[in-house]
C-alpha cells in the first residue's frame, strides 16, 4: 500500500501478559523501522531490518522483546510478560532505501494495566 | 545526553508571517537531517530533508537551512498557515554507510499559527 498501516490502533494488557503489535510497510520499501514513544514528545529506536533481516537491534531491550519481518506477512513487535513500563505508543515507519525518508504509521497504542 | 535539541518548546505565529523553527545537534557524525511534522494522535509526516553536502533544500512553502559549523538547522515555513499548527520535530541520522540510519529525534516544537 501506499502507507504504513499499523495495527490495532489501541491495544490493552494486564502486566504479564503478551503483547504483539503488527506493522504493514509501504509497498516497495525495503527498510523497517520500530520506534517507542515514552513520554510524550521523546522517541527511542527500537529495531530496524532490511527485507526480512535485522539490520540494527541495538534499541531492543534484551529480554522480552522480539520482532520479525517474515516474507509476505506484515512485520510484528511482540513484548512477553509486559510490563506497567511498557506502556507506550510503538510506531512503525519504513523507507525505500538506507539514507531515505522514513515514512511513519499512526502507531499502536499500549495499555498495561 | 540529548544529542539532537529542540530548545523552543513552542512557537506562535500570525497567519501569513514566517515560522522559523530551529535545531541544534551535537553529534558530527550526523549527515542527513529531516523535519517531521505530527498531529495528535498521528504519525509523524515527513516534511522535508537535507543532507550535509548541502546547506539549503527548499520544496514549496518549507525550506530547511543547515550550518555544519554551527550543528545547526532551521525549518522556514512561508507563509504560515492555520493548518500548519501541529508539533514539528527535528530528526538526525548518519554516518551514512556505517550500518545504522535509525532516527535521533529532537523532542519538538509545537507551532501555534494564530488566524
Amino acid at each position: 500500500g501506499e502507507e504504513v498501516a499499523q495495527t490495532p490502533k489501541h491495544l490493552v494488557r494486564g502486566e504479564g501478559q503478551k503483547a504483539k503489535l503488527y506493522c504493514a510497510p509501504i509497498k516497495g520499501h525495503s527498510y523497517v523501522f520500530w520506534y517507542q514513544q515514552v513520554l510524550k514528545n521523546e522517541f527511542k529506536f527500537l529495531i530496524s531490518f532490511q527485507n526480512e533481516n535485522v539490520f540494527d537491534e541495538t534499541g531492543m531491550p534484551k529480554e522480552r522483546f522480539s520482532a520479525k519481518c517474515l516474507p509476505n506477512s506484515p512485520c510484528s513487535l511482540e513484548i512477553q510478560a509486559t510490563k506497567l513500563e511498557d506502556s507506550a505508543v510503538y510506531f512503525c515507519a519504513s523507507s525505500h532505501g538506507s539514507n531515505q525518508p522514513q515514512h511513519f504509521g499512526d502507531g499502536t497504542r499500549l495499555s498495561i494495566l | 545526553d540529548q544529542q539532537v535539541k529542540q530548545n523552543s518548546p513552542s512557537l506562535s505565529v500570525q497567519e501569513g508571517r514566517i515560522s522559523i523553527l530551529n535545531c541544534d545537534y551535537t553529534n558530527s557524525m550526523f549527515d542527513y537531517f529531516l523535519w517531521y511534522k505530527k498531529y495528535p494522535a498521528e504519525g509523524p509526516t515527513f516534511l522535508i530533508s537535507i543532507s550535509s553536502i548541502k546547506d539549503k533544500n527548499e520544496d514549496g512553502r518549507f525550506t530547511v537551512f543547515l550550518n555544519k559549523s554551527a550543528k545547526h538547522l532551521s525549518l522556514h515555513i512561508v507563509p504560515s498557515q492555520p493548518g500548519d499548527s501541529a508539533v514539528y520535530f527535528c530528526a538526525a541520522t548518519g554516518p551514512s554507510g556505517a550500518g545504522s540510519y535509525q532516527l535521533t529525534f529532537g523532542k519538538g516544537t509545537k507551532l501555534s499559527v494564530i488566524p
